[in-house]
């Protein structure tokens, strides 16, 4: 079963826009990450935030967690038509394994 | 180092058949993890295996099985094949230490496309 929720579920943008996601989640987590997925293609990984920081830097991303929201956002700054993908937030578990429980993801279209 | 390989990309099946498929993960990985994603479901996890050992499972019937091999290699076969088996089965591997659990980043293969008719 899918952890949470995405949000939105479809976004379109112009290019040089900035693009903002929100992911939801439901159980206690050890960290947050964010990946990437060109159509029907494999995952690629962007950006892993643990539970005890807030807000975490790569390039043209940004993300915050909110622990006691359960929540976090992926923003992209300066959008190009290369980030035309579907984005997934997964988090992982306290509970000692590796397991990604990915959300529902979001569907970005970057218009040049 | 070369990325996650994943063979075959591609596989038509007929109900009742069953398929094997193949995954490498990077050099130095031992932890490799199986997904699903359908277009109903998303993406769900089915097992993860580390050091040959089965480590955790996903909700999934036993007619999804896998198995690690000594080199980290993994291969997931599926029997008596469903129409609502196909799907994009992905692979993933990640550096999981000996000492337990790292919560690492995990690195993906292109997938295998399963098509059941």
């Amino acid at each position: 079963s899918q952890q949470g929720e995405e949000d939105p579920q479809a976004l379109s943008i112009q290019e040089g826009e900035n693009a903002t996601m929100n992911c939801s989640y439901k159980t206690s987590i050890n960290n947050l990450q964010w990946y990437r997925q060109n159509s029907g293609r494999g995952l690629v990984h962007l950006i892993l935030i643990r539970s005890n920081e807030r807000e975490k830097h790569s390039g043209r991303l940004r993300v915050t967690l909110d622990t006691s929201k359960k929540s976090s956002s992926l923003l992209i700054t300066a959008s190009r038509a290369a980030d035309t993908a579907s984005y997934f937030c997964a988090t992982v578990s306290n509970f000692g394994n590796e397991k990604l429980t990915f959300g529902t993801g979001t569907r970005l279209t970057i218009i040049p | 180092k070369a990325g996650v390989t994943q063979t075959p990309r591609y596989l038509i099946k007929t109900r009742g058949q069953q398929v094997t498929l193949s995954c490498s993960p990077i050099s130095g990985h031992r932890s490799v993890s199986w997904y699903q994603q359908t277009p109903g479901q998303g993406l769900q996890f089915l097992f993860e295996y580390f050091s040959e050992t089965q480590r955790n499972k996903g909700n999934f019937p036993g007619r999804f099985s896998g198995r690690q091999f000594s080199n980290s290699r993994s291969e997931m076969n599926v029997s008596t094949l469903e129409l609502g088996d196909s799907a994009l089965y992905l692979c993933a591997s990640s550096l999981r230490l000996a000492g337990g659990p790292t919560y690492n980043e995990q690195f993906f293969g292109p997938g295998t496309r399963l098509t059941v008719l």
